[in-house]
């Protein structure tokens, strides 16, 4: 099973669309996640962290199942610019204190 | 720019030479990680150090693959003996070390190699 696993899409919406990722994780000493947007060929940028309790950020909700090892990204009213790869990512997901990277969801908002 | 800065961002070398990829983390941070991207791939972890110690380099290939970050200086990443199956982009990360926050990335050097 992969440490950080994740649906690699592509997920194509309409703009406006509500958008859902989803993650699971295979380590349950995991101690902290978070979701990375990287677009095309450019560095990894994070987009935020992702608590139990769940956290909002304008149109970005991350929730997290500790019990599940699950984690969820939901993208309200998409844009244009939201397009990109959207990599779930888990800190201790392989042992010791380093990020592992799910290999991204691809997101295409469309016209 | 206080970012994480790595050069050069685009690197082409010919099969059995060296490959010295170098990184600059945030000013102030002192855990540096470094990652490699296959084309159509993930991020896949290497190697992570902190000022003169290699704490995990777990993912780095056995052979050819060094890393330091010395006292003074950037970090290095060197590949020797370079072969095709190596071209990739490497991203470099820094981070203050504490486990709730995410990393800093560069902008990530893009080897090829011919």
């Amino acid at each position: 099973r992969k440490e950080v696993e994740q649906d690699p899409g592509p997920f194509n919406v309409p703009e406006g669309a509500t958008v859902a990722f989803n993650c699971t994780y295979s380590n349950s000493a995991s101690q902290s996640f978070f979701w990375y947007r990287q677009d095309c060929r450019k560095e990894p940028k994070l987009l935020m962290s992702v608590y139990s309790s769940g956290n909002e950020d304008g149109r970005f909700t991350a929730q997290l199942n500790r019990a599940s090892q699950y984690i969820s990204l939901l993208i309200r009213d998409s844009k244009l610019s939201d397009s990109a790869t959207y990599l779930c990512v888990v800190n201790g997901a392989g042992g010791g204190n380093k990020l592992t990277f799910g290999t991204g969801t691809q997101l295409k908002v469309e016209l | 720019n206080a970012g994480v800065m790595q050069n050069p961002r685009h690197l082409v070398r010919r099969r059995g030479q060296e490959a010295r990829l170098r990184c600059s983390p945030v000013k102030g941070h002192s855990h540096v990680y470094w990652y490699r991207q296959l084309p159509e791939e993930g991020l896949k972890f290497m190697v992570y150090l902190q000022k003169e110690n290699i704490i995990d380099e777990s993912g780095m290939p056995k052979e050819r693959f060094s890393a330091e970050f010395p006292k003074e200086g950037p970090s290095i990443l060197r590949i020797q003996q370079v072969v095709r199956g190596d071209s990739a982009a490497y991203f470099c990360a820094s981070s203050l070390g504490d486990r709730d926050y995410g990393y800093t990335f560069g902008s990530g050097t893009r080897l090829t190699v011919v």
